[in-house]
């Protein structure tokens, strides 16, 4: 079965820092991969997505994300973290049944 | 537009109360779905639906029952509540199974 993994449950970082929050999916085929954020007491909203083509893809509010076929990861990035970058961070894969499956999620929390 | 909406917000059901989680969309979305979220297990598939008259079971559908009578509206139904659904849920909608999720603001169920 296919499976998403989000190896830190937590992450604190510093004001203006950088960060990565790393991802690793199990699939032997092509997939699509999302990055999802929920800010407190809200829905989730789509941060980028990999389909095809260049493996970096930048998203909305100065986020990035790598795609490495060989090593199975989407890792996000964010070169200077602000205070309202604190959230949660769901990882998704889209599989070859057109299903999406959510990784567990990281919780990011940014330092004054 | 409204993109998805949910009702209500909040919910304290008794055990064995039975209630329906409302869920509506004005994006002319053919994929509908329902999540439940839980510390630490991130999303988790209850039930979807990829066009008005078809559902289907996702992760964990115990206990939990779906309808699609038009492509805007996919209520949640709770037969029987017990402790364990004690949740937030969250509906989503895409264009098709597999693309960027919009997920509403999401019901926090308590079930005493």
């Amino acid at each position: 079965a296919q499976s998403v993994t989000q190896l830190d449950s937590q992450v604190p970082v510093f004001e203006e820092a950088p960060v990565e929050l790393r991802c690793n999916y199990s699939s032997s085929v092509s997939v699509y991969l999302f990055w999802y954020v929920q800010y407190p007491n809200q829905g989730l909203q789509l941060l980028l997505k990999y389909l095809s083509g260049s493996t970096l893809v930048k998203g909305i509010n100065g986020f990035e994300a790598e795609f490495n076929k060989s090593q199975t990861s989407f890792h996000l990035r964010k070169p200077s973290v602000h205070i309202s970058d604190t959230a949660e961070y769901f990882c998704a894969v889209k599989t070859s049944y057109d299903k999406v499956i959510f990784g567990p999620g990281t919780s990011l929390s940014v330092i004054p | 537009n409204a993109g998805v909406t949910q009702t209500p917000k909040f919910q304290v059901l008794k055990t064995g109360q039975s209630m329906t989680l409302q869920c509506a969309q004005d994006m002319n979305h053919e994929y509908m779905s329902w999540y439940r979220q839980d510390p630490g297990m991130g999303l988790r598939l209850i039930h979807y639906s990829v066009g008005a008259g078809i559902t289907d079971q996702g992760e964990v559908p115990n206990g939990y029952n779906v309808s699609r009578s038009t492509t805007e509206d996919f209520p949640l139904r709770l037969l029987s509540a017990a402790p364990s659904q004690t949740s937030v849920y969250f509906c989503a909608s895409s264009y098709s199974q597999g693309e960027t999720q919009y997920f509403g603001p999401g019901t926090r169920l308590l079930v005493l």
